[in-house]
């Protein structure tokens, strides 16, 4: 069935360092993914976001990674700071007959930055 | 502009009672998506609605209905409460049902 997950569940790092969260999906099909930020008490926020056309996409800090060959997608964040400790979810868009589509979300990574 | 408002912020509710919840989608957004989102996970859809009209389900039980109303907010409601039913319900709104979904900060339902 479909499914988007992620290797880690936590992700520790030290104030300035990189980041790299990882992703997994099952749905070859998928042509559209996105990065969610969600800290505490609020709800997903977007960070970044990737069609199946292309390989990297960059933001302000952040870097998106898609592997189709092995339907792997990877966040890459730049010298991550405290106010980048959220959990962060990788999701899939999926369109069906109708017109609509539905987000299909991973389980989130926690990531903790610490000084 | 104010962003997807949601109410209320937190609900406390017995098994077997009705619940519903309400979402206020960003001026302008025709189309409203809810999901759920148990402690821990990631969140699960529930329904997307456009133009008053359901546009599609997720695998939830019949328990679970939903409405739009003519000035796009929307109601979940969800009957004979279940303990599992605990979660963090967020309703997303967008300008169209393939636009991107901006969320809101959620309505947290404890069921007793």
């Amino acid at each position: 069935g479909e499914s988007v997950g992620l290797h880690l569940p936590t992700l520790s790092v030290q104030e300035g360092d990189n980041s790299i969260i990882n992703c997994a999906y099952s749905n070859s099909a998928s042509d559209y993914f996105i990065w969610y930020k969600q800290e505490s008490g609020k709800g997903p926020q977007f960070i970044i976001d990737i069609r199946s056309n292309m390989d990297k996409r960059q933001g302000q800090r952040v870097t998106v990674l898609l592997n189709k060959t092995v339907k792997h997608l990877s966040l890459q964040i730049a010298a991550t700071q405290p106010g980048d400790s959220a959990v962060y979810f990788c999701a899939e868009k999926t369109h069906f007959s109708g017109g609509y589509n539905k987000l299909i979300f991973g389980a989130g990574t926690r990531l903790a930055v610490h000084p | 502009d104010a962003g997807v408002t949601q109410s209320p912020t937190h609900l406390i509710k017995t098994r077997g009672q009705h619940v519903t919840l309400r979402c206020s989608p960003i001026s302008g957004h025709k189309s409203v998506s809810w999901y759920q989102q148990v402690l821990g996970q990631g969140p699960q859809f529930i329904f997307q609605y456009y133009e008053k009209e359901e546009r599609g389900r997720g695998n939830f039980p019949d328990r679970f209905s939903a409405r739009q109303f003519p000035n796009y907010s929307s109601e979940l409601n969800v009957n004979a409460l279940l303990l599992g039913d605990s979660a963090l319900y967020l309703c997303a709104s967008s300008l169209g049902v393939g636009n991107e979904q901006f969320f809101g900060p959620g309505t947290r339902l404890t069921v007793l």
